[in-house]
């Protein structure tokens, strides 16, 4: 199947730092990324979505100015999370989705990285 | 907006014997439904979707799920259990409905025990 690779998968960064967290999809063209991020015990949370090209679409809650999210090609995706604080320490995913713009195509998940702020 | 229920926060079953994983969901539209497991600390992995056609839809690792119009369900299946199979799953919808966005949405996940 499809690969997304995630990087890093393990990240510790000071309070008051940025880290970026990159999502590429290895092996097929993804229009549309989707970052995701999971409380411990919890679901995936939907971030945003990120279209190739054009600005990320956020959800409601989710602060665009400290999560900034760049999807500059076809096979990358970023995610900057901005003046980091401890309570942004969580584990985040991202997704492509394979294939045109057909609303069946299957998702495919990076390995997730895990962000510790302190 | 869509949205899917996992009633079941755990499910323990022994090896050997059938596992049933429950997935319930709401879409305004027809939908488009996933099942994905996820393992300690990794990403998620993708095991099978229902698009169109049969409602009987096998997946990676002898998972099967089948959907159910009538029901709303889309239940998670395999007839005999694997340690192995031991994870979190995760049900996911998707509407194509009129008022349908670009969104997949997840359940809350159900954690799979398999006993030896």
């Amino acid at each position: 199947g499809a690969v997304v690779s995630q990087h890093p998968s393990r990240v510790i960064c000071k309070s008051g730092t940025s880290v970026k967290i990159e999502c590429r999809s290895l092996d097929f063209q993804a229009t549309t990324m989707f970052w995701y991020r999971q409380f411990p015990k919890k679901s995936l949370m939907l971030m945003a979505t990120s279209n190739e090209g054009s600005k990320a679409t956020y959800e409601q809650g989710v602060e665009k100015d400290k999560f900034l999210i760049n999807h500059a090609s076809l096979t990358l995706s970023t995610l900057t999370v901005t003046s980091a604080h401890p309570e942004d320490s969580s584990f985040y995913i991202c997704s492509a989705r394979s294939g045109g713009t057909s609303s069946g195509n299957t998702i495919y998940f990076g390995e997730g990285s895990w962000l510790t702020v302190v | 907006a869509q949205s899917v229920a996992q009633p079941e926060d755990q499910v323990n079953v022994a090896e050997g014997n059938p596992l049933t994983v429950k997935c319930t969901y709401s879409v305004s539209g027809n939908p488009y439904l996933f099942w994905y497991v996820q393992y300690p600390n990794r990403g998620l992995q993708f095991l099978l979707k229902y698009i169109t056609g049969d409602n009987l839809v096998k997946g990676s690792y002898g998972f099967e799920a089948e959907f159910n119009k009538s029901q709303t369900s889309f239940h998670l299946k395999k007839p005999s259990a694997l340690v192995s199979d031991s994870a979190l799953y995760f049900c996911a919808v998707r509407d194509t409905g009129m008022n349908r966005d670009d969104k997949i949405i997840f359940g809350k996940g159900t954690r799979l025990h398999i006993l030896p």
